[in-house]
């Protein structure tokens, strides 16, 4: 059981560039979310889903995209990458809306 | 959207001292939690609180739930060096979890 892991750990971009951020999990939970990190600002999350096929915004969404096709993967798509996106990214899931969310090992990208 | 006010922003403390932490909200939640962060690493779950009133400890980590519903605290007692790090409370109530700005602990020996 492997819990939450996320892929890469570590990511530089150019302005511009596009890339996907992967989240999965193997504990078959129907919630999952994204949260980035950044000094002094707490975790904020981005995007959201409460079951495979259903994402919603969160609190930051802009330049971001998810989809959810299965219940174990969710990933994160920067379509064209900015230097306001450098930050550290969390991936989070939870047996319900209501459970107890756990955490991945998070991916810390620079873009420059 | 809703907002944790946090705090202290940080503290340095000796070892073996206890150490206090809130978190105050103008939106009443349903379920209180407190994370720790380590350097490089997600947060990890330390205590879950369900219900106004209530007193939960994990070890030297006691944290209750505000009977207004709308604040929580976190006692560390007698910190040791492994206790350094970021502290979260996350708030949630009918929207997704909400964080606060966290609380950096650091430990003299």
């Amino acid at each position: 059981n492997a819990g939450v892991t996320q892929t890469p750990k570590f990511q530089v971009l150019k302005t511009g560039q596009s890339m996907t951020l992967q989240c999965a999990q193997d504990m078959n939970h129907e919630y999952m979310s994204w949260y980035r990190q950044d000094p002094g600002m707490g975790l904020r999350l981005i995007h959201y889903s409460v079951g495979a096929g259903i994402t919603d915004q969160g609190e930051v969404p802009n330049g971001y995209n998810v989809s959810r096709s299965t219940t174990e993967d969710f990933p994160l798509r920067l379509l064209s990458a900015a230097p306001s996106q450098t930050s550290v990214y969390f991936c989070a899931s939870s047996y319900s809306t209501k459970g107890l969310p756990y955490f991945g090992p998070g991916t810390r990208l620079t873009v420059t | 959207g809703q907002q944790l006010n946090q705090s202290p922003q940080s503290m340095f403390i000796q070892e073996g001292e206890d150490v206090s932490m809130n978190c105050t909200s103008s939106s009443i939640f349903n379920t209180w939690l407190w994370y720790k962060q380590d350097p490089g690493e997600g947060p990890v779950l330390l205590i879950a609180l369900y219900k106004a009133g209530e007193l939960t400890s994990n070890g030297r980590l006691t944290a209750q739930f505000g009977i207004t519903r709308k604040d929580s605290f976190l006692n560390i007692s007698a910190s040791i060096p492994s206790d350094v790090g970021i502290y979260f409370c996350a708030g949630q109530g009918n929207t997704p979890l909400v964080f606060g700005k966290g609380t950096r602990l650091s430990v003299i020996a």
